[in-house]
């Protein structure tokens, strides 16, 4: 049974680039949650999806960034018009069980760096 | 939402020494998790446990979920557990994982 896995690994993007990270949960699990780690800190909720659907977004910026988990394929979470400050890197996990309950899984990370 | 006060936060051992992590929790949590990030950044599950003792290897893990604090005990450190230890919890007022500061270890030869 695989884990998470995202795509890609390492990202660099210039200012005002799109970025795209790409998240698969493990088989079998329909909840997905987003964090990210800025350097040298702890991780930080960003958002929580189920298929088709955002629960929780309450950690997201409220611009630039968005997420969606569609029907069919991976989960992406998507920054528009990148800053420096965008660079950390973005973990995402999964979990079969709704939150709270439940173990989330995490995946090995994109890196983003912002030049 | 929840606190998550971890200590100590930097911790330099010899290789085979044992040393205990604590986690403390400023609420109830139905989800506490223990992961340790390697050196390459890569995130480890070490345990699920919101309350109750487990273990795993040299590796155990102790919640007292009415004292809002768990413990990470690690025995005969070895080179390889470097890293940074993370708890984090979570309950029903919130649908995240709240992480603490970490842990930082360096386990010398």
């Amino acid at each position: 049974n695989a884990g998470v896995m995202q795509n890609p690994r390492h990202l660099v993007r210039r200012r005002g680039q799109e970025a795209r990270l790409r998240c698969s949960p493990m088989k079998g699990h329909s909840h997905v949650y987003w964090y990210r780690q800025l350097p040298e800190e702890g991780l930080k909720f960003m958002v929580y999806l189920q298929k088709e659907n955002i629960i929780d977004e309450s950690g997201m910026p409220k611009e630039r960034f968005s997420a969606e988990f569609p029907k069919e394929g991976p989960s992406i979470l998507r920054i528009q018009q990148v800053v420096r400050g965008d660079s950390a890197a973005y973990f995402c996990a999964s979990s079969p069980l709704k939150s709270p309950e439940g173990t989330q899984y995490f995946g090995p990370g994109t890196r983003l760096l912002v030049l | 939402g929840i606190q998550v006060e971890q200590s100590p936060p930097d911790l330099i051992l010899q290789e085979g020494a044992n040393s205990t992590l604590r986690c403390n929790f400023s609420d109830s949590v139905n989800n506490l998790q223990w992961f340790h990030q390697n050196p390459w950044g890569q995130l480890i599950n070490l345990f699920y446990i919101p309350s109750g003792t487990k273990q795993n290897g040299r590796l155990s893990a102790t919640t007292v979920a009415t004292e809002r604090y768990s413990l990470l005990y690690i025995s005969s450190s070895q080179t390889t557990d470097s890293g940074v230890y993370f708890c984090a919890g979570a309950n029903n007022a919130g649908n995240m994982l709240t992480f603490g500061g970490g842990t930082r270890l360096m386990v010398k030869p």
